[in-house]
């Protein structure tokens, strides 16, 4: 089935320091990935739909200027968290459509990427 | 109004139980849904989608009501294995839209 990678599953920074994290569809073309965000105990959060060859689109209260999103390439988004703060530590999850012959249009998780910034 | 709300339980139930979990959605245009399986501290993975004319997969049945606009999720003879939190998940035009999640606990 289809494959959504994400890498690194497992991150730590110091504050102030910028955090990248890539998300790679291996099984199909994903003109559109989504980002969210996960705190212990609670729901996914959205914070970004990620479009392809032009700008991501952000959810209210979510700092594009913090959260840089690129979609360079059919098959790899990236996150960016731009000077982490301890407030920013949590659980970064990726997402993207499944397209193509054999697929339905469900979503196919990363891994998810665990941030702790100290 | 959300665009998709789910009990979050919390669902506990003894091993061998059936248990039923449903999603109410406020779109009448939606047009794919989803069950999935989360475990903590793990990402999200696809259970089953649910079709208009309803589809088992083992003990896993799931069903799509239209004109109530609401999507259930049935689990049969539950196993220790099935506790973690069931999210629902509505598709609507390029947008999905998640349920907070139930958390079920299977107890032997």
């Amino acid at each position: 089935g289809a494959v959504v990678s994400q890498h690194p599953s497992r991150v730590i920074c110091k504050s102030g320091t910028s955090v990248k994290i890539e998300c790679r569809s291996l099984d199909f073309q994903a003109t559109t990935m989504f980002w969210y965000r996960q705190f212990p105990k609670q729901s996914l959060m959205l914070m970004a739909t990620s479009n392809e060859g032009s700008k991501a689109t952000y959810e209210q209260g979510v700092e594009k200027d913090k959260f840089l999103i690129n979609h360079a390439s059919l098959t790899l988004s990236t996150l960016t968290v731009t000077s982490a703060h301890p407030e920013d530590s949590s659980f970064y999850i990726c997402s993207a459509r499944s397209t193509g012959t054999g697929f339905t249009g469900e979503l196919f998780f990363g891994e998810g990427s665990r941030l702790t910034v100290l | 109004r959300k665009e998709v709300e789910q009990d979050p339980g919390p669902f506990n139930v003894p091993e061998g139980a059936t248990v039923a979990f449903n999603c109410t959605y406020s779109n009448s245009a939606s047009q794919s849904f989803f069950w999935y399986r989360q475990d903590c501290r793990k990402e999200p993975k696809l259970l089953m989608s649910v079709y208009s004319s309803g589809n088992e997969d083992g003990r896993f049945t799931a069903q799509l009501n239209r004109a109530s606009q609401y999507i259930s999720l049935l689990i049969r003879d539950s196993k220790l294995s099935d506790s973690a939190t069931y999210l629902c998940v509505v598709n609507t035009g390029n947008q999905f839209y998640f349920g907070t999640g139930t958390s079920l606990t299977v107890i032997p």
